[in-house]
């Protein structure tokens, strides 16, 4: 079936680049996303890229897509520790059932 | 303002008692979503409701029930079958032609 893998922890230092990677196995995949999630919170949408795309970026986020690979990752700019929060890729497929298929969300730790 | 709603934030149940958990959205979204989040295991679906009176199972509904009676509710049912409940729910919606899963804020599962 499908999954979506990701490493389960990230540190960096403020001001470096986070870099937070994503492996999927659904070839159908239409949509990828990145969803951010602070502590005791729900999931915030960041940014989503189509499958037709190699890469977007949107202000500090840059998305890239090897659909050959099947790897997304998430590229944080100048990170800032108000970046710490556990961050979730998910891919889903226009297969009619409107279901998404999540990873196990990467934590991303930003040290002052 | 629009958006998702669920409540209680946090609940405590005793074992062998069931406890419903709500999810509210004044998005006119068409589909709603349960996901169960424990730690280092990303989200899971529990069940889903496509349109008014439809529901499907997800990967882990055993010990789960739901309703979709009004298109903006769809409670989630932690029953006693469910022998490891204690976990962080999310409720989610979404409508076909948006590109995003909008989340509630959660509600804390604990059983003593």
């Amino acid at each position: 079936g499908e999954d979506v893998e990701q490493s389960l922890f990230l540190s960096v230092r403020e001001g470096d680049s986070s870099v937070i990677n994503c492996t999927y196995t659904d070839s159908s995949s239409t949509y990828l996303y990145w969803y951010k999630q602070e502590p005791g919170a729900g999931l915030q949408l960041l940014t989503y890229i189509f499958s037709n795309m190699d890469m977007k970026q949107d202000q500090r986020l840059t998305v890239l897509l090897n659909k050959k690979d099947k790897h997304l990752s998430l590229r944080i700019a100048d990170t800032q520790t108000g970046d710490s929060a556990i961050y979730f890729c998910a891919e889903s497929s226009l297969s009619g059932t409107y279901k998404y298929i999540f990873g196990t969300g990467t934590r991303l730790k930003v040290l002052a | 303002d629009g958006g998702i709603t669920q409540s209680p934030k946090y609940l405590f149940r005793k074992e062998g008692q069931n406890v419903t958990l709500s999810c509210e959205q004044n998005l006119n979204h068409d589909a709603m979503y349960w996901y169960r989040q424990d730690p280092g295991q990303g989200l899971r679906l529990i069940y889903y409701s496509q349109i008014v009176n439809d529901f499907q199972k997800g990967d882990i509904a055993e010990g789960y029930s739901v309703s979709r009676e009004k298109k903006e509710s769809f409670p989630l049912t932690v029953t006693s079958a469910q022998k490891n409940p204690t976990a962080f729910y999310l409720c989610a919606s979404w409508r076909q032609g948006f590109n995003e899963q909008f989340f509630g804020p959660g509600t804390r599962l604990t059983v003593l």
